[in-house]
C-alpha cells in the first residue's frame, strides 16, 4: 500500500489566491482527517469525514476554509482567499473505524506571501 | 472534553543515556492513548498505543510507555537513546469508541553525541 498520499508537497502562493490541497486516503479506510500544524498552535484537527460525510468541522478556522470528500479515495481542503497566517503544514490522515489508528500523510507545506 | 499535556517542550540528552518524555491527559471517561513520532520534514508515524490489557506497551525500536490510570499519565521511556531517535514526539488521546485524536504540544528530543 502506498500510504496516505498528499499533493502538492510544497505550495507557495500570494495572499488572496485560492489554494487547494489534495489527499488520497488508504484504500478501505472510512475515516479521513485534516490537520494543521504550526509552531504557535501545534497540531489542530480541522475537519474529519466518515464514509465521505463531514462529521465535525468545528476546527475549521473560518469561512475561507472548506473541505470536500466527493468519493472514498479523494478529499480536498480549499482556502479562498489565502492569507499569510494560513502558512502551515497541513496533514491528511485516514483510519479504519475498527482500528482506531490514524495513518498520516507526509503533509503539504503551505507558504502564503 | 479530553486534553493532553506534554510537560517538556524540549528534552536534550546524550547518546546512550536513558530518556523519559512525560504525558498527562484529562478525561472523565475511558480513553485510548498513543505516541506518534515526527522525524524532520516528515509526517507523523505511530510509535505505540494503549487500547486495553497490559498497561506497559512497547515499540519495535526500544521505546515503551506505561498507562497509569490513577495518575492519568502515559510517559514514554527508552533506556538508551540513539542519534536516530532525534525527532518530535506527540502524545495523543481519543475517547474509547471515538476516532477524533487530541494531541499534546509535542516534545522535541535532541540527542547529543
Amino acid at each position: 500500500d502506498a500510504g496516505v498520499i498528499q499533493s502538492p508537497r510544497h505550495e507557495v502562493t500570494e495572499m488572496g489566491q485560492e489554494v487547494t490541497l489534495r489527499c488520497k486516503p488508504i484504500s478501505g479506510h472510512d475515516y479521513l482527517f485534516w490537520y494543521r500544524q504550526t509552531m504557535m498552535r501545534g497540531l489542530e484537527l480541522l475537519i474529519y469525514f466518515n464514509n465521505n460525510v463531514p462529521i465535525d468541522d468545528s476546527g475549521m478556522p473560518e469561512d475561507r476554509f472548506s473541505a470536500k470528500m466527493p468519493n472514498a479515495s479523494f478529499s480536498t481542503l480549499k482556502i479562498q482567499p489565502s492569507e499569510p497566517r494560513d502558512s502551515a503544514v497541513y496533514f491528511c490522515a485516514s483510519s479504519l473505524s475498527a482500528g482506531v489508528i490514524s495513518v498520516f500523510g507526509p503533509g503539504t507545506r503551505l507558504t502564503v506571501l | 472534553a479530553q486534553s493532553v499535556t506534554q510537560l517538556d517542550s524540549q528534552v536534550p540528552v546524550f547518546e546512550e543515556a536513558p530518556v523519559e518524555l512525560r504525558c498527562n491527559y484529562s478525561s472523565s471517561v475511558s480513553v485510548y492513548l498513543f505516541w506518534y513520532v515526527q522525524y524532520p520534514n516528515q509526517g507523523l508515524q505511530l510509535l505505540l498505543k494503549y487500547l486495553s490489557g497490559s498497561t506497559l506497551v512497547e515499540s519495535i525500536n526500544g521505546f515503551e510507555a506505561e498507562f497509569n490510570k490513577s495518575q492519568t499519565s502515559f510517559h514514554l521511556r527508552k533506556p538508551s537513546v540513539h542519534i536516530s531517535d532525534t525527532a518530535e514526539y506527540f502524545c495523543a488521546v481519543t475517547l474509547q469508541g471515538a476516532q477524533k485524536l487530541v494531541f499534546g504540544q509535542g516534545t522535541r528530543l535532541t540527542i547529543n553525541p
